[in-house]
């Protein structure tokens, strides 16, 4: 089976770095993503590792260690827009995609 | 602009009651994946396909719940018969399925209330 972890809720302030780990066990492994989610949207895609290392999109990075079965995410210079849900998943055996529980995250000014 | 798009975005309905969703997935797409998300839960699998063919519905009530995709520009979710416990938002996602191109595209949900 697959099973992810994340942190329930993140607080920060605006302009600052914040950082959401995710630790998951799988079956088969293929990549970690991340996803936004705004209060009553639909999931969007943020980024992708397959590979050990950080993967950089302008203010958000992504990092992954295989062996250590763990990522994070990095946001740098939040805004107050950053104020989302953030999930990781896994991509495992047959390319199926597990979703972790999300991670609140709340920028204040 | 290419997006999955999901019909009805709401739906309430009565306990005991056949709930139909439908889903459009974008075109060109080989794998679809249908969630349930609940405050509780999270975003839950309930199923998914590539190329078609069920690939995974381990998630899925199976006495109730089934997913179909009758051709590849279409794939519906059902439940028969509902319970007030199925209340949740319920996303379809596509994708090309590949181990180099993960992104899932979710289209905007069916929110779904069971009374």
């Amino acid at each position: 089976g697959q099973s992810l972890e994340q942190p329930s809720e993140v607080t920060a302030v605006e302009g600052a770095i914040v950082q959401i780990n995710c630790t998951y066990q799988t079956s088969g492994f293929y990549g970690l993503s991340w996803y936004q989610q705004h209060d009553g949207g639909a999931p969007t895609f943020l980024s992708y590792n397959a590979l050990d290392g950080l993967e950089e999109t302008g203010r958000f990075s992504s990092f992954l260690s295989r062996s250590d079965s763990y990522g994070y995410l990095l946001l740098q210079e939040l805004q107050m827009k950053d104020s989302a849900s953030y999930f990781c998943a896994v991509r495992g055996g047959y390319q199926k995609v597990t979703f972790g529980t999300g991670t609140k995250l709340q920028v204040i000014p | 602009d290419a997006r999955v798009t999901q019909t009805p975005r709401h739906k309430v309905t009565e306990m005991g009651q056949e709930v139909t969703m439908r889903c459009q997935p974008i075109l060109g797409h080989n794998t679809v994946f249908w969630y349930r998300q609940t405050m509780m839960q999270g975003l839950e699998l309930l199923a998914y396909f590539r190329n078609r063919a069920p690939l995974d519905d381990s998630g899925m009530p199976k006495d109730r719940f089934s997913a179909e995709m009758p051709d590849a520009t279409l794939a519906t979710l059902k439940i028969q018969p509902s319970e007030p416990r199925d209340s949740a938002v319920y996303f379809c996602a596509s994708g090309l399925g590949t181990s180099m191109n993960t992104e899932a595209f979710f289209g905007q949900g069916t929110r779904l209330t069971v009374v």
